[in-house]
């Protein structure tokens, strides 16, 4: 298994581009999440997935979009990137609704975006 | 609103040192709460977990209680090690059919020193 995996690694826009993160994970997991991670700051949910098809919005989901049309692949969009949105993102998933209450995520290795 | 206030950091310690990192929440109804750790250039691994009052999660030598009557759940070490420097969170999570909550600290950075 791959486990999560993110893509790109790293990326630079500038305001106002628009670009996909991409987050895929191979251990059939219904349960996916984006968070971004600011300095002094702890992660903070952007927008989370139950399963194919289902997306809920988290504490901070302004500015991105996402969509879930299979269970491996969760991408999350930013439709015109401000300076605000300078961070680093990670996805995360878990088997289900039931794992994730249970804090068992599994983090990919993170996207560190920097919008000038 | 759900909230999470850990101490600041750093926190620097010798080896063999006592840990005690603080952590506070607020929340409606009962949320389960956590630790996780994060090492450079890493995501987030969970450390340990508690799900309901007066329970103790413990892994690694780590170990933190839910206290219900002060809102709290300090993680607590007897004898950190070098390979303990990280950074620490605490999180809380709620999950509500359609608006689930998972809710971090800004995170502890400790460091311990040879």
């Amino acid at each position: 298994n791959a486990g999560v995996t993110q893509t790109p690694k790293f990326q630079v826009l500038k305001t106002g581009q628009s670009m996909t993160l991409q987050c895929a994970q191979d251990m059939n997991h219904e349960y996916m999440s984006w968070y971004r991670q600011d300095p002094g700051m702890g992660l903070r949910l952007i927008h989370y997935s139950v399963g194919a098809g289902i997306t809920d919005q988290g504490e901070v989901p302004n500015g991105y979009n996402v969509s879930r049309s299979t269970t491996e692949d969760f991408p999350l969009r930013l439709l015109s990137a401000a300076p605000s949105q300078t961070s680093v993102y990670f996805c995360a998933s878990t088997f289900d609704r039931g794992t994730a209450l249970g804090g068992e995520q599994f983090f990919g290795p993170g996207t560190r975006l920097t919008v000038l | 609103g759900n909230s999470v206030t850990q101490m600041e950091g750093p926190v620097t310690l010798s080896e063999e040192a006592f840990l005690t990192i603080n952590c506070t929440y607020t929340a409606t109804g009962y949320p389960s709460l956590f630790w996780y750790v994060q090492y450079p250039g890493e995501g987030l691994q969970l450390l340990l977990k508690a799900t309901k009052a007066d329970d103790k999660g413990s892994n690694k030598g780590f170990e933190a209680t839910y206290r219900k009557e002060t809102t709290s759940f300090h993680l607590e070490k007897g004898s950190v090690q070098v390979s303990d420097s990280a950074v620490y969170f605490c999180a809380l999570i709620q999950l509500m059919n359609r608006d689930d909550k998972i809710i971090f600290g800004k995170g502890t950075r400790l460091h311990i020193l040879p």
